[in-house]
């Protein structure tokens, strides 16, 4: 079955430092792999998705993730954090032959000044 | 912009009331929408598929008698929460599959039974 783990539900960085949020992947085939993000009480936003082109990918607000396969991993980073990308991000991925989505249980990045 | 409207963003009402929820397609026709919960400090678990012309297909556990899902347009499905008691308080979140791209999210419902 698929699901991917969220390594950490809290991180906390000061403003303009590296973000990295981790996450691995459960999947007995090739996964498509998804980053989202939450603002409070919002919906998602979709930050980036990897359907098995490159191995990097880059998404929206400066946010790119890599997938590992060997390592089954699919981190997301950012060079330089800033106040406004406090958020919950949630790692995704769908369910096979389905277009249901799984969620990871989510990480809440702090950005302090 | 949006893509996908969710209506009303809150509600409180009485228990033992009904409740309907709109997620509506901006721009374009969805065939496909889901309906998540998320409770607070976690994440979104799938309640149902809604199929436009069709009955929805509820996830394991979630009572389709209780939770009633009408897709009866290309942009339009409703989640109506029935007889609500203040454990189905939550906040309801509706997705839209367009073709060839992720889902896209409304902004939420939050509601509040009393």
């Amino acid at each position: 079955a698929q699901s991917v783990t969220q390594l950490d539900s809290h991180v906390s960085v000061s403003e303009g430092t590296p973000v990295l949020l981790r996450c691995n992947y459960s999947s007995s085939y090739s996964p498509s792999l998804f980053w989202y993000v939450q603002h409070p009480n919002k919906g998602l936003q979709l930050l980036l998705k990897y359907t098995s082109a490159a191995t990097l990918v880059k998404g929206i607000n400066g946010f790119e993730a890599e997938f590992k396969k060997s390592e089954t991993s699919f981190h997301l980073t950012k060079p330089s954090a800033h106040m406004s990308d406090a958020a919950e991000y949630f790692c995704v991925v769908t369910k096979l032959q389905t277009d249901k989505l799984i969620f990871g249980t989510g990480t809440r990045l702090q950005v302090f000044p | 912009g949006a893509v996908v409207s969710q209506h009303p963003s809150w509600v409180i009402c009485k228990s033992g009331t009904s409740v309907k929820i709109e997620c509506r397609s901006l721009d374009f026709q969805a065939t496909t929408m889901f309906w998540y919960r998320q409770f607070p400090k976690q994440s979104l678990m799938l309640m149902a598929t809604s199929n436009e012309g069709s009955k929805a297909t509820y996830e394991q556990g979630v009572e389709k008698d209780k939770f009633l899902i009408n897709h009866a347009s290309l942009t339009l499905s409703t989640l109506t929460v029935t007889s609500a008691h203040p454990e189905d308080s939550s906040f309801y979140i509706c997705s839209a599959l367009r073709v060839n791209q992720p889902q896209h999210f409304g902004d939420g419902t939050r509601l509040s039974i009393l």
